[in-house]
């Protein structure tokens, strides 16, 4: 079984703040995990995957993610937001090596003020 | 290059409606097709996927089914839709591999 949870509905930051964005998984087998944004009205865009060679994922629009087996993490992180961020990120991980069982959290929707 | 296209983008239905969504990709052969549907506050939730044509995967009973008349189109039905059944679905595929790409989503308001 795998699953994946996302603490947090809601995260608001700043403009040029940190964004960190929480993913702990549950698989009984080594994972794939994976960052997805998604903006209003839009289908899902991959922003980055893990798939067992470096811990440590950069992806597009300068996010990356590390995985931690000692803590089943893989959060989401971008040193300084941009209000173009604004966005809802999910994560999600297999443990088959294919998509079709590819398990969702639930999301974060990512807010930057001025 | 692939591109998956969906349509509607919108659609407004009353209670007990028929419904009929598709989804088309282009650019690949043979994929792996899916049908996501998202409701508010609850993420993403698989309900049909597809490894070839004529063979579908339910993965929750619900008041929809899905078909793959060709390759690579894919499409959600309903014979009377509920109200529960709002939401924004998403289509999307995949080949070998794990990497899954989604197409623009319809938004579905029943009434």
């Amino acid at each position: 079984a795998q699953s994946v949870t996302q603490l947090g509905s809601h995260v608001s930051v700043s403009e040029g703040a940190l964004v960190l964005l929480r993913c702990n998984y549950s698989s009984s087998v080594p994972p794939y995990l994976f960052w997805y944004v998604q903006y209003p009205n839009q289908g899902l865009q991959l922003l980055l995957k893990y798939t067992s060679a470096a811990t440590l994922v950069k992806g597009i629009n300068g996010f990356e993610a590390e995985f931690k087996k000692s803590e089943t993490s893989f959060h989401l992180t971008k040193p300084s937001a941009h209000m173009s961020d604004a966005a809802e990120y999910f994560c999600a991980v297999t443990n088959t090596g294919t998509a079709s069982k590819l398990t969702f959290g639930t999301g974060t929707r990512l807010q930057v003020t001025l | 290059s692939q591109t998956i296209h969906q349509w509607p983008a919108t659609l407004v239905q009353p209670v007990g409606s028929p419904l009929s969504l598709e989804c088309t990709v282009e650019g690949t052969s043979n994929p792996n097709l899916y049908w996501y549907r998202q409701a508010a506050g609850r993420g993403l939730q698989l309900l049909f996927y597809s490894v070839g044509i004529g063979q579908i995967s339910s993965e929750v009973p619900q008041n929809l089914s899905a078909s793959r008349p060709q390759d690579r189109q894919f499409i959600l039905s309903s014979k009377k839709l509920l109200l529960s059944d709002s939401g924004f679905y998403l289509c999307a595929w995949s080949g070998v591999g794990v990497k899954m790409f989604f197409g623009p989503g319809t938004r579905l308001t029943v009434l």
